[in-house]
């Protein structure tokens, strides 16, 4: 079967480090993407993955380890405008993205 | 436009009614996609156009649900004799060519409410 599994709800201070989990079993795989919603908007990339490793891109960071299923985004001098969903997605192949239900993640003054 | 823009932004009809759900990608982009988004539930893939044509057409959920892609621009999804299981968020998205390592640009979704 397909499956994404993501924490439901995390809670972080501003300014602090945070690190969204996620672990997948797919039929195939062919890439992973992070993906930022803010409640009653639209879904925006944030970070892709294919090769094991991370990836830096400002405060943002993604990590992948194809062998053990698993990726986090690491969030870093968390700011308000920061609070929203976390989407985490494989991209299977043959067109087929398969998302997680999401974390949502509140950033506290 | 700029983005993927998606009308109407919000519906509610009874249940019973047909419903038609509209798509402008982005510019250029020959994939498009149509997801389905419900409370407390991931992204639910419904189908997928490359150009005008459905490759992929395994996630629409029954016969009541139906596609078309035109000029290789504009997208409708509709929905005929609504259920109230179909009340969610109904998002469009579109890439460059599809698949592999593009991501994917999403419109801000409309919100179907089934009484």
């Amino acid at each position: 079967g397909q499956n994404i599994d993501q924490p439901t709800e995390m809670t972080a201070t501003e300014g602090a480090i945070v690190q969204i989990n996620c672990t997948y079993q797919t039929s195939g795989f062919n890439g992973l993407f992070w993906y930022q919603q803010h409640a009653g908007e639209a879904p925006t990339f944030l970070s892709y993955n294919v090769l094991d490793g991370l990836e830096e891109k400002g405060r943002f960071s993604s990590f992948l380890s194809r062998s053990k299923g698993y990726s986090y985004l690491l969030l870093k001098e968390l700011q308000m405008k920061d609070s929203a969903s976390y989407l985490c997605a494989v991209y299977s192949g043959t067109y087929k993205y398969i998302f997680g239900t999401g974390t949502r993640l509140k950033v506290l003054a | 436009g700029a983005g993927v823009s998606q009308s109407p932004s919000n519906k509610v009809t009874e249940k019973g009614k047909d419903v038609e759900l509209r798509c402008d990608p982005i510019s250029g982009h020959t994939a498009l996609y149509w997801y389905r988004q419900s409370l407390g539930q991931g992204l639910e893939f419904l189908i997928y156009f490359q150009g005008n044509s459905a490759p992929d057409k395994s996630g629409l959920p029954s016969d009541r649900f139906s596609a078309e892609r035109t000029g290789g621009s504009v997208s409708t999804l509709t929905i005929q004799r609504t259920q109230q299981e179909d009340s969610a968020v109904y998002l469009c998205a579109s890439s460059l060519t599809g698949g592999g390592n593009q991501p994917q640009h999403f419109g801000d979704g409309t919100r179907l409410s089934i009484l």
